[in-house]
C-alpha cells in the first residue's frame, strides 16, 4: 500500500491552456473524491466516483472541469482554457465507504 | 463554501502546553475528523468520531464528538514542535457523499 499518488506535484501553465492531473487511489479504496483548496482555506469539494460512476458533482466544476475514473481505478481531472482563478492546490483522495479519507499531496497549479 | 465554523484561526503557544480548538456547525453531521496538514502536503486523518458523545484519544491528542451533532473539539496536550501545522475539522453526514472542512486552525509551537 503506498497511499494515494498524484501526479504532477506542480504544474505552471499559460491562461487558456489546458492541463491534466492523475490520481491513483489506495488499490483496495472504491471511492475517490477530487477536492481543491486555495490559500488559507479547508478543502472544498468538486466530485466522487464510486468504482468508475461519477456520483456528485459540486457547483465548484464548472463546464471547464471534466473528471473520469474509466476503470474504477485511477482518475482523471482536466481542465480546460484555464483562468488564474483556477490556481490552487488540488487534492485528490480515497475511501473504503464512508469515513476517513486518505489524501494524496495533491498538485499546485499555478495559472499565469 | 464552508459550513464548517473553525476557530480559533491560529495559535501561538509554547512548547509543553495543552491546545484545543473546536468546531462548530449549523447543520448535524454523523461523522466528525479531525485531519492535520504540513505546508506542500495533503490532510492525514488524525481522529475520526463516528457517534455523538464520543470522545476518543490517539496519543497526545483527545477530540469529542458534541451530543448535539453539531460541534467537535480537539485537543493536543503536551505540545511539541511537530505539532505545528494545520489543523482541519471535517463533517460527513451519510446523506452526502462529500466532507465538508472548516478552514483551519494554523498552530505554532515556540521551542
Amino acid at each position: 500500500d503506498t497511499g494515494v499518488s498524484q501526479n504532477p506535484r506542480h504544474k505552471i501553465t499559460k491562461r487558456g491552456q489546458n492541463v491534466t492531473f492523475r490520481c491513483d487511489p489506495i488499490s483496495e479504496h472504491n471511492r475517490l473524491y477530487w477536492y481543491r483548496q486555495t490559500l488559507g482555506q479547508g478543502p472544498e469539494f468538486l466530485t466522487y466516483f464510486q468504482n468508475e460512476a461519477q456520483l456528485e458533482k459540486s457547483r465548484l466544476l464548472s463546464d471547464r472541469f471534466s473528471a473520469e475514473r474509466p476503470k474504477g481505478s485511477f482518475s482523471t481531472l482536466e481542465i480546460q482554457r484555464t483562468e488564474q482563478g483556477d490556481s490552487a492546490m488540488y487534492l485528490c483522495a480515497s475511501s473504503f465507504g464512508l469515513g476517513g479519507y486518505t489524501f494524496g499531496s495533491g498538485t499546485r497549479l499555478t495559472v499565469v | 463554501g464552508q459550513q464548517l465554523n473553525q476557530s480559533p484561526q491560529s495559535m501561538f503557544i509554547q512548547e509543553g502546553e495543552d491546545v484545543s480548538m473546536n468546531c462548530t456547525s449549523s447543520s448535524i453531521f454523523n461523522t466528525w475528523l479531525w485531519y492535520k496538514q504540513d505546508p506542500g502536503e495533503g490532510p492525514v486523518l488524525l481522529i475520526a468520531l463516528y457517534k455523538a458523545g464520543e470522545l476518543t484519544s490517539n496519543g497526545r491528542l483527545t477530540a469529542q464528538f458534541g451530543i448535539t451533532r453539531k460541534d467537535s473539539f480537539l485537543n493536543i496536550s503536551a505540545s511539541i514542535p511537530s505539532d505545528v501545522g494545520i489543523y482541519f475539522c471535517a463533517g460527513q453526514t451519510y446523506n452526502n457523499n462529500d466532507m465538508r472542512f472548516g478552514a483551519g486552525t494554523r498552530l505554532t509551537v515556540k521551542p
